[in-house]
């Protein structure tokens, strides 16, 4: 089915390991984004792609990198993990039809002890 | 930044009443998208509104683009159990190949059969 495909789908991580969430999607859209939702504070975008080879921070950027390795494929990096960055990360990307809005994955719940 | 307040934060309501919640915005926006997120899942697009005043229903569910551009309302008429989730509020405000949304923090449906 075409979408959105985020792995792993759970996580738990103790303080300072590092990690990488990866996110596929197969609708040949151009522009991806990495958000995380927390209790009361809604969707917060982290980083995006406008398209293959460019990323731009977001409004939370800090304490991850990311990498557009290819039109299909980008992964957001947690290079060491911090309790502050247990939450739900989404992954999302947009058809450049207007009309469509972005389409989500289903998630990552990532826990760090 | 843009702040979006998405109201009320949570709303508790028998089955076959109706809703209404909203958004408001501290600019103008250009585009009005509204989501809604199953437990366990990524934010499914309900309904997209692009010009101001514009009504749009989608089943059981009608949006309203504000006229002065700063706010949108979503209705339900006569909920169900399958309602329950969240529902978040998306605006853009600018045009062009940036494209990226704004979300409001949600509105906790929970539905009393």
């Amino acid at each position: 089915n075409a979408g959105v495909t985020q792995t792993p789908k759970f996580q738990v991580l103790k303080t300072g390991q590092s990690m990488t969430l990866q996110c596929a999607q197969d609708m040949n859209h151009n522009s991806m984004y990495w958000y995380r939702q927390d209790p009361g504070m809604g969707l917060r975008l982290i980083y995006y792609s406008a398209s293959e080879g460019t990323t731009d921070k977001g409004e939370v950027p800090n304490g991850y990198n990311v990498s557009r390795l290819n039109k299909r494929e980008f992964s957001l990096r947690l290079e060491s993990a911090a309790p502050s960055q247990t939450s739900v990360y989404f992954c999302a990307s947009r058809s450049p039809n207007a009309n469509l809005g972005y389409t989500f994955g289903s998630g990552t719940r990532l826990t760090v002890v | 930044g843009q702040q979006l307040n998405q109201s009320p934060q949570s709303m508790f309501i028998q089955e076959g009443e109706d809703v209404s919640m909203n958004c408001t915005s501290s600019s103008i926006f250009n585009t009005w998208l509204w989501y809604k997120q199953d437990p366990g899942e990524g934010p499914v697009l309900l309904i997209a509104l692009y010009k101001a005043g514009e009504l749009t229903s989608n089943g059981r569910l009608t949006a309203q683009f504000g006229i002065t551009r700063k706010d949108s309302f979503l209705n339900i008429s006569a909920s169900i159990p399958s309602d329950v989730g969240i529902y978040f509020c998306a605006g853009r405000s600018s045009g062009g190949s940036n494209y990226k949304l704004t979300f409001g923090k949600g509105t906790l449906l929970t539905v009393n059969p």
